[in-house]
Formats: C-alpha cells, sequence, structure tokens
C-alpha cells in the first residue's frame, strides 16, 4: 500500500538552529512527494515538491531531496526562525503528474522555534 | 487570482443531524478533493471529484456524500453526525494540467 512515517514531533529549536525532519515513504508506483506546512488555525500550504527520483525542492530557505534508494524525503532548513514555528506534514501522491488522484499524509511533525 | 474558499469557517452540530460544507475552487480548476484532519492527525482523503463525478473514495462510510457543480465548486454533506466526525474538513483543488493540490483553509465541525 501507500503510507508515510514522519519523525514524531514536537521538534523544539532555538532560533537559527539547523532543523531536519525525517520522512520515509512505501508507495505502489512511482510518486510524486510534498511538503506542506500548516500554521495555526489555518489550512495547509504547499511548502514544496519533487516529482523524480534526484529532484531537490526549495523554497523559503526549506530543502527535500527526493531519495528513491532509501524511499525518503526529508526536510532541511539550515537556519530556522520563530515564524517557521508550524506542524509539517509529508505526502505523497501516486497519480504522478497528473491532476487526479490523492494526497498520503504522514501524521505531521509540530516544530516550535523559540527566539 | 482567487484562492481555494471555504464555508463556514466553524460549526457546532449534534449528534444525528446532517451538515453540508461548501467548497470554491481556484480559478482554472476543475478537480476537487476533500479531506478530514482529526486534531494531531495528518488528513485523512474523503473522496475527489472531476467534472461533476466522482473519482476514488478513501475509507469514509456512505454517509459522506459529495457534490461537484459545473462552476467546480463543491459540497461535502455528512448525515447522521456522529461524535468522531469533529474534525477540520479541508477542501483542495487541481488543475490546468498540474497535480499540485491547494488547499482551503478548512471548516471545523464540532460535533456534541
Amino acid at each position: 500500500g501507500n503510507s508515510v512515517t514522519q519523525m514524531e514531533g514536537p521538534v523544539t529549536l532555538s532560533e537559527e538552529a539547523f532543523l531536519t525532519i525525517n520522512c520515509t515513504y512505501t508507495a505502489t508506483g512511482y510518486p510524486s512527494l510534498f511538503w506542506y506546512v500548516q500554521y495555526p488555525g489555518e489550512g495547509l500550504q504547499l511548502l514544496l515538491k519533487a516529482t523524480k527520483a534526484d529532484d531537490k525542492g526549495s523554497n523559503k530557505g526549506f530543502e527535500a531531496t527526493y531519495r528513491k534508494e532509501t524511499t525518503s524525503f526529508h526536510l532541511e532548513k539550515g537556519s530556522v526562525q520563530v515564524s517557521d514555528s508550524a506542524v509539517y506534514f509529508c505526502a505523497l501522491k501516486t497519480d504522478r503528474g497528473s491532476t487526479l488522484g490523492r494526497l498520503y499524509f504522514g501524521r505531521g511533525t509540530q516544530l516550535t522555534v523559540w527566539p | 487570482e482567487t484562492g481555494v474558499t471555504q464555508s463556514p469557517t466553524h460549526l457546532i452540530k449534534t449528534r444525528g443531524q446532517q451538515v453540508t460544507l461548501r467548497c470554491s475552487s481556484q480559478s482554472g480548476h476543475n478537480t476537487v478533493s476533500w479531506y478530514q484532519q482529526a486534531l494531531g492527525q495528518g488528513p485523512q482523503f474523503i473522496f475527489q471529484y472531476y467534472r461533476e463525478e466522482e473519482n476514488g473514495r478513501g475509507n469514509f462510510p456512505p454517509r459522506f456524500s459529495g457534490l461537484q457543480f459545473p462552476n467546480y465548486s463543491s459540497e461535502l454533506n455528512v448525515n447522521a453526525l456522529e461524535l468522531d466526525d469533529s474534525a477540520l474538513y479541508l477542501c483542495a483543488s487541481s488543475g490546468g494540467g498540474a497535480e499540485t493540490q491547494y488547499f482551503g483553509p478548512g471548516t471545523r465541525l464540532l460535533v456534541l
């Protein structure tokens, strides 16, 4: 089946610390991979995506590389800010390239950044 | 360009009642997906609509039903509400040849 496993939270960091949130997946076929972010009381915002092996998605200082050999898509940021405090969701979509098809989400990782 | 909008933002119902949630897709998007997000969990897929037809359904009972209209807006209907239906309901739209799903702000439903 299709599933996403994220590292357990919460993650608490000081401002300017390095962030890694681990994400591994199981998929039938060749999925597209996504990171979404959810700020308190809001819906999900797309943070970045990658659609094929070795692609690197990046946005707002966040990066993640699609690793097919390890079925992983770990999220990293070199220097976090207080404004990065949110819940981060890793997701996959098996209907790669199509507007159709569902997303499979991990459970989410809560990140809190202290000044 | 208008993003995905949902209404209402919050709703309180009692067990056994029925509820209708609404979603307007982003301009140019013809596909709408609905997800349920329980507290502290990741979103779970309910169903997807493409050109007014259901295109895939998750593990939800038939009392969860939906519609898509010619303008691609959509409704989610839940009958015979249960306490466990309390959650954030998210709508996402996609289209224009791209696979990325863009989410609305959600409707928070509380069932008492």
